[in-house]
C-alpha cells in the first residue's frame, strides 16, 4: 500500500526566509515522488519529481526536494520565500509498481508573509 | 511541454441538467486520463481512470451513472455530470499521462457551481 502524509495544513513564512514543507510516505514498492503547486481555482504545476535517480532533486522556480529513504521524507525546501510562492503544495506519491494511480497528500498551504 | 487544456474554466448550470467537462492533451497522446474532484480547501480525490477504447475504471462511492467519462481518441477525455444537483458543485481536475512512467500533466480545472 502507498500513502503520503503532510505533516503540516498550514505553514508562515515571511519573505526572504526560507521555505520548508514536509512529506512522509509509506511504500510498499520504490516509489516515485511529486510535489505539485496549486494556486487558487487553478490546476497543478509540477515542481519536481523523484524517480530513483538522484536523491536531492532540483525543481522550477528554486525549490528542491531531498529523498530520504531511511526516514521515508521527501521535504521540500526553498532558500528564500517570495511572495509568488503563496499558493497551496501537494506531496505525491505514485501507487503499486504496475498501477499508474497517484496518491495525493492532503496538501500544505503556504503564506508569505511581508 | 507537455500540455492538458480543461474547458470550460467555469460552468454555471441548474439543477437537473447536465454539463460536459472536456480534457485535452495538446502535444502528446495520452493513454490514461484520470478525473479528480477537489472540494474548498482540501485534497485531490481520483474519481475515475479512463484508457482510451475503452471504459472507464471508477472509484469506490463514485457513481459511473451519474459522472460518464469517454475517452474516445488518445487526445481527448470527456466528463459529464449528468442531471446535476448542488451538491455535486465542485473543482474538477483531469490529468493526462504519456504512457506507462510517463508523468502527469494536469488541466486548469473546471468549477461547476450547480444552482
Amino acid at each position: 500500500a502507498q500513502s503520503v502524509t503532510q505533516l503540516d495544513s498550514h505553514v508562515s513564512v515571511s519573505e526572504g526566509t526560507p521555505v520548508l514543507l514536509r512529506c512522509n510516505y509509506s511504500s510498499s514498492y520504490s516509489p516515485s515522488l511529486f510535489w505539485y503547486v496549486q494556486h487558487p481555482n487553478k490546476g497543478l504545476q509540477l515542481l519536481l519529481k523523484y524517480t530513483s535517480a538522484a536523491t536531492l532533486v532540483k525543481g522550477i522556480n528554486g525549490f528542491e526536494a531531498e529523498f530520504k529513504k531511511s526516514e521515508t521524507s521527501f521535504h521540500l525546501t526553498k532558500p528564500s520565500a517570495h511572495m509568488s510562492d503563496a499558493a497551496e503544495y501537494f506531496c505525491v506519491v505514485s501507487r503499486a509498481a504496475r498501477d499508474d494511480k497517484i496518491i495525493f497528500g492532503k496538501g500544505t498551504r503556504l503564506h508569505i508573509l511581508p | 511541454g507537455a500540455v492538458v487544456s480543461q474547458h470550460p474554466s467555469w460552468v454555471i448550470c441548474k439543477s437537473g441538467t447536465s454539463v460536459k467537462i472536456e480534457c485535452r492533451s495538446l502535444d502528446f497522446q495520452a493513454t490514461t486520463m484520470f478525473w479528480y474532484r477537489q472540494f474548498p480547501k482540501q485534497s485531490l480525490m481520483l474519481m475515475a481512470t479512463s484508457n482510451e477504447g475503452s471504459k472507464a475504471t471508477y472509484e469506490q462511492g463514485v457513481e459511473k451513472d451519474k459522472f460518464l467519462i469517454n475517452h474516445a481518441s488518445l487526445t481527448l477525455s470527456t466528463l459529464t455530470v449528468t442531471s446535476a444537483h448542488p451538491e455535486d458543485s465542485s473543482f474538477y481536475i483531469c490529468s493526462a499521462r504519456r504512457g506507462l512512467g510517463g508523468g502527469y500533466t494536469f488541466g486548469s480545472g473546471t468549477r461547476l457551481t450547480v444552482v
